[in-house]
């Protein structure tokens, strides 16, 4: 079945380590996203991709990194620099056309705490 | 600047009851897109629908119905005939388009509803 898998679904971390998530899609997308939904809010954008080998900052880039080699994966590492790393993080990706307004699909989540 | 309202936190319902989730969106552009989607317990984000500015026409589908009125920048959510599956968070999302770019990137999100629909 097509869709984007997230892994793992749940993480546990020790401050001071660096942690990577992975995404990876077999819709064919080009586009791919990171969000982060902290308890009771909204999401808000991490980074994002629109081709292979590159990406962009989103509103909350601020001790992330992400790698983009390959068109169907997309690893969000979480930084030691991240203060407050706990939160439910979710990938998601997009067509990329001529055609704004491209729906966004998501992967089911990780959630990731810091111990 | 782009903004997304969710006012109802928290909305509980008995099964059958109808019931409606607000959102109000905030943009000065003159094309743009909506979106609805629906959380459920297991995390995942379920893509609900998308509406572009220039298409008012409310839509429906099966037991779920938008009313999108510009004139108040509203784009409401109605469930008919509520069920215990229905229980989630729902999120409004604004979009905007840019001549030239694919914008669709920049999802502005609400802060959500919870919806509990109750046996």
């Amino acid at each position: 079945d097509g869709g984007i898998t997230q892994s793992p679904k749940y993480l546990f971390r020790k401050e001071g380590q660096n942690v990577t998530l992975s995404c990876e899609q077999n819709l064919n997308h080009d586009a791919m996203y990171w969000y982060r939904q902290d308890p009771g809010q909204g999401l808000r954008l991490i980074y994002y991709s629109q081709i292979v080998n590159d990406f962009q900052k989103g509103d909350i880039a601020e001790g992330y990194s992400v790698s983009r080699e390959k068109k169907e994966s997309f690893p969000l590492t979480v930084t030691s620099a991240q203060k407050n790393p706990t939160a439910f993080y979710l990938c998601a990706s997009s067509r990329r056309t001529g055609t704004p307004g491209n729906t966004i699909y998501f992967g089911e989540g990780s959630w990731l705490t810091v111990v | 600047a782009q903004k997304v309202t969710q006012a109802q936190t928290e909305i509980s319902v008995v099964e059958k009851e109808d019931v409606t989730l607000d959102c109000v969106y905030e943009t000065r552009d003159t094309t743009y897109y909506l979106f609805w989607y629906k959380q459920p317990p297991s995390g995942e984000l379920v893509f609900l629908i998308r509406r572009n500015s220039f298409d008012e026409q409310n839509e429906i589908s099966g037991r779920y119905s938008w009313n999108f009125q510009k004139s108040t920048s509203s784009f409401n959510f109605t469930i008919t005939a509520s069920q215990v599956v229905d229980s989630a968070v729902y999120f409004c999302a604004l979009s905007e388009a840019r001549s030239g770019m694919d914008s669709s990137y920049k999802l502005i999100f609400g802060s959500g509803t919870r919806l509990l629909v109750r046996p």
